[in-house]
């Protein structure tokens, strides 16, 4: 199934910069998650959002800020990174508790 | 928290062969997931499996629930150019809060044709 899409699919910013990743799910689905995914590491779990309640912030720094307002749609607003943030960062959808799809993700560099 | 190890880390391949990758992990799981993520885009799904013991196949690829609940494999047979890409194990205990996904780092693929 490919009824997850990411945009943008690269950015680049600045450590003074604001900007915002967003993910949109066409598959019914009622959770969403956002993943982090460095090299050599395996994915990390960052936030996850049932029926637009956020469940899960696995310890996340205060400088991704996610936002959920409905069941389809997922942004992560990004402010005062730090170069090490530098990542693909992935969003998946699934019903609750079931399989996760995931979109093609963002890689995001912090200059 | 639970971990995965998956292995191998990195295979090199001629055209043709047959490929076997693993994941063991240190507790149970429910379910276990084998996703492909190939250069630039996000991972996804191959095979899933709900049942230990339980043997799925999808297209060349099989994969295996271990009987343990702590182990699962997957398999490629007849190994094409375009099976390039890193291959990840996922598990999923399931139930109440245990919805969350543990994944292997991955087994980087390349098939020399």
């Amino acid at each position: 199934e490919t009824g997850v899409t990411q945009t943008p699919r690269h950015l680049v910013m600045g450590m003074t910069n604001k900007k915002s990743l967003k993910c949109e799910q066409h598959l019914g689905h009622n959770a969403m998650y956002w993943y982090k995914q460095s090299a050599k590491k395996p994915l990390e779990l960052m936030f996850v959002y049932n029926f637009k309640e956020q469940t899960e912030n696995n310890s996340v720094p205060s400088r991704f800020s996610p936002e959920c307002p409905n069941s389809s749609h997922l942004f992560l607003h990004l402010h005062t990174l730090q170069p090490e943030d530098s990542a693909l960062y992935l969003c998946a959808s699934s019903r609750i508790e079931d399989t996760q799809y995931f979109g093609p993700g963002t890689r995001l560099t912090v200059l | 928290g639970q971990q995965l190890n998956q292995s191998p880390q990195s295979m090199f391949i001629q055209e043709g062969e047959d490929v076997s990758m693993n994941c063991t992990s240190s507790s149970i799981f429910n379910t276990w997931l084998w996703y492909k993520q190939e250069p630039g885009e996000g991972p996804v799904l191959l095979i899933a499996l709900y049942k230990a013991g339980e043997l799925t196949s999808n297209g060349r690829l099989t994969a295996q629930f271990g009987i343990t609940r702590k182990d699962s494999f997957l398999n490629i047979s007849a190994s094409i150019p375009s099976d390039v890409g890193i291959y990840f194990c996922a598990g999923q205990l399931g139930g109440g809060s245990n919805y969350k996904l543990t994944f292997g780092k991955g087994t980087l693929l390349t098939v020399n044709p």
